[in-house]
């Protein structure tokens, strides 16, 4: 079955660290992924996107995610936490082929302590 | 500017009652989607078209109607079938994909939280 799963429903770091949420798909996941994040009551915001190419892919406000078939993963990362970026975030996969929609993960909440 | 409207943004609804939410779409896109979602769940497809007069279920379209008379309008309809219909719903569309590429990044309209009393 096609799935996308987010390690961790709640990911605590401190203003400055290391931001690290995880996700990986299932194989049968068209390679076409998408990390999103999703302020409170808002709609969600595009980071990024893997389509093809370039395995380490570099989004907005600092993120950037590395695409590892080997490891069926695409962790999204950024070098330092700042009290912004806390909020949801979502890993997406293609469901199948053309325009039939995204599966989502379910959601990692990034906390960041000051 | 171009972007996702969907209204209105709180919804309260009576038990028995259908409840019809708007997206509309200024942006030229092709296909448009309604997800719903929990808390802790994710976003879940409901309905999806890819074009006008055209749409398709999605995972949990039970209890779910649409139309897709326009190109730039995507009205979602919760009817009283739909056993737990409490949940924020959210809009998207995205451009068709061009020959040789699969997909398009989804662009969100704001959501619409629907309550059932």
């Amino acid at each position: 079955a096609q799935s996308v799963t987010q390690l961790g429903s709640h990911v605590s770091v401190s203003e400055g660290a290391l931001v690290l949420l995880r996700c990986n798909y299932s194989s049968s996941v068209p390679p076409y992924l998408f990390w999103y994040v999703q302020y409170p009551n808002q709609g969600l915001q595009l980071l990024l996107k893997y389509t093809t190419g370039a395995t380490l892919v570099k989004g907005i406000n600092g993120f950037e995610a590395e695409f590892k078939k080997s490891e069926t993963s695409f962790h999204l990362t950024k070098p330092s936490a700042h009290m912004s970026d806390a909020a949801e975030y979502f890993c997406a996969g293609g469901k199948g082929g053309g325009a039939d929609g995204l599966t989502f993960g379910k959601g990692t909440h990034l906390i960041i302590q000051p | 500017d171009g972007g996702i409207t969907q209204s209105p943004k709180y919804l309260f609804r009576k038990e028995g009652q259908n409840v019809t939410l708007s997206c509309e779409q200024n942006l030229n896109h092709d296909a448009m989607y309604w997800y719903r979602q929990d808390p802790g769940q994710g976003l879940r497809l409901i309905y999806y078209s890819q074009i006008v007069n055209d749409f398709q279920k999605g995972d949990i379209a039970e209890g779910y109607s649409v139309s897709r008379e326009k190109k730039e309008s995507f009205p979602l309809t919760v009817t009283s079938a739909q056993k737990n219909p409490t949940a924020f719903y959210l809009c998207a569309s995205s451009i068709y994909p061009l020959m040789g590429e699969m997909y398009n990044e989804q662009f969100f309209g704001p959501g619409t939280r629907l309550t059932v009393l």
